[in-house]
């Protein structure tokens, strides 16, 4: 299985600032297709995970450009500008390169 | 506008069934792969198990092979996880969610196994 490591920001972050969340993946997430299968998704407290970015950097419908994607075959970053109140709560990446998809731990945001 | 909307959780007992439904609108449900995604109280995300567009092909975590099924009722644009045998470890609440892309996610439905 594809072990997904993410990284712990340090919270809080104050609001305006930027803030860099990281995935590492135990192996390549590209594709022969040559796109990279990793996506973003943040869940706010007490609601559903939002997609955020797919293909490791091509944001979701509706999704702020703050948010941006970036990224090698095994290292990943989600770079938040100017962070709000509203982006608080826990990210995540998961892997849809191959079964089993796996999830990162998530890693939480908190705004002061 | 595209809404997913779980039912069928609640409490039941180890080693029992129990059957999860998703009932999808807003969108061409038999175009999409469809996911389950599983979270245990105060725990990460856990992907369980997907299903194609047309219910040809299914995949599982290991955990739940041979004890959940995933599928599907294109006519209904409705999802299904039966789960059988369950387990402690299986309490969670369970999302519904669009399995190709995971952009669009039903609200959660909570399962808890307990004697």
């Amino acid at each position: 299985d594809i072990v997904m490591t993410q990284g712990v920001l340090p919270n809080p972050v104050p609001s305006g600032e930027s803030a860099s969340i990281t995935c590492r993946s135990s192996k390549s997430l590209v594709y022969k297709d040559g796109k990279t299968y990793l996506n973003w998704f943040l869940q706010r407290p007490g609601q559903s995970p939002q997609l955020l970015t797919y293909w490791m950097s091509t944001r979701a419908s509706g999704v702020s450009d703050r948010f941006s994607g970036s990224g090698s075959g095994t290292y990943f970053t989600l770079k938040i500008s100017r962070v709000r109140a509203e982006d608080a709560g826990v990210y995540y990446c998961q892997q849809v390169r191959e079964y089993p998809l796996t999830f990162g731990s998530g890693t939480k945001l908190e705004i002061k | 506008e595209v809404q997913l909307v779980e039912s069928g959780g609640g409490l039941v007992q180890p080693g029992r069934s129990m059957k999860l439904s998703c009932a999808a609108s807003g969108f061409t449900f038999s175009n999409y792969g469809m996911a389950w995604v599983r979270q245990a109280p105060t725990k990460g995300l856990e992907w369980v198990a997907t299903i194609s567009y047309d219910g040809s092909s299914t995949y599982y975590r290991d955990s739940v092979k041979g004890r959940f099924t995933i599928s599907r009722d294109n006519a209904k644009s409705t999802l299904y996880l039966q789960m059988n045998s369950l387990r402690s470890e299986d309490t969670a609440t369970y999302y519904c969610t669009t399995g190709s892309s995971f952009d669009y996610w039903g609200q959660g439905v909570m399962v808890t196994v307990s004697s």
